[in-house]
């Protein structure tokens, strides 16, 4: 089966600076990377996520790489903000059946 | 609401008591799946449904945990004999499936088994 594997486990970034995520998998038929984002006693939000057939995606201050020849995927928030602190989970999919999950990485924005 | 609805939002219950975890599932949403937290984890994938197919129960961690979904929509997860170490926060999603279709999360069920 899939396996994703997600660094860093914790990442604390300065209020403006960018955070970096990335993830590895293993399964090449995973062709759907979406990210979600999980605050405090609350279930997994999606906010942003990138199919096979594109090489990057952005969304305001939050973009997204693939690169499948490595088979990594990585997160990109610029200008964080306080409110950015989260836990954020990278996730790959083959299209049906179950997603496979990250181990999560716990990002704190520093004021 | 539009979203995924869980219930209960929290659910105390003494060890070796059964258990019932509802899920409603977005309207339309053909696909849903069951996660298990514990707390500061990742996500544990436990069983996903699709239409009328037969479930994939591969992730389920022992014979007292099951699923049904009646009528392509609501779901129920049940835990029969409660463990203590059943205590998680289990995350129902549904998705539209199809090629890369989004998953949304419900809020969580915290299952505290004492």
């Amino acid at each position: 089966g899939e396996n994703v594997e997600q660094h860093p486990s914790t990442l604390s970034v300065q209020e403006g600076d960018s955070a970096v995520i990335k993830c590895t998998y293993s399964d090449s038929a995973s062709n759907y990377f979406p990210w979600y984002k999980q605050e405090l006693g609350k279930g997994p939000q999606l906010i942003i996520d990138i199919r096979s057939n594109v090489g990057e995606k952005k969304d305001q201050r939050i973009a997204v790489t693939l690169n499948k020849t490595a088979k990594h995927f990585s997160l990109h928030i610029t200008e964080t903000q306080p409110e950015d602190s989260a836990v954020y989970f990278c996730a790959a999919s083959i299209g049906w059946g179950q997603f496979y999950f990250g181990t999560g990485t716990s990002l704190t924005v520093i004021p | 609401g539009a979203g995924v609805s869980q219930s209960p939002s929290n659910k105390v219950t003494e060890k070796g008591k059964d258990v019932e975890l509802r899920c409603d599932p977005i309207s339309g949403h053909t696909a849903l799946y069951w996660y298990r937290q514990s707390l500061g984890q990742g996500l544990e994938f436990l069983i996903y449904f699709q239409g009328n197919s037969a479930p994939d129960k591969s992730g389920l961690p022992s014979d007292r945990f099951s699923a049904e979904r009646t009528g392509g929509s609501v779901s129920t997860l049940t835990i029969q004999r409660t463990q203590q170490e059943d205590s998680a926060v289990y995350l129902c999603a549904s998705s539209s499936q199809g090629l890369g279709t989004e998953a949304f999360f419900g809020q969580g069920t915290r299952l505290t088994v004492v």
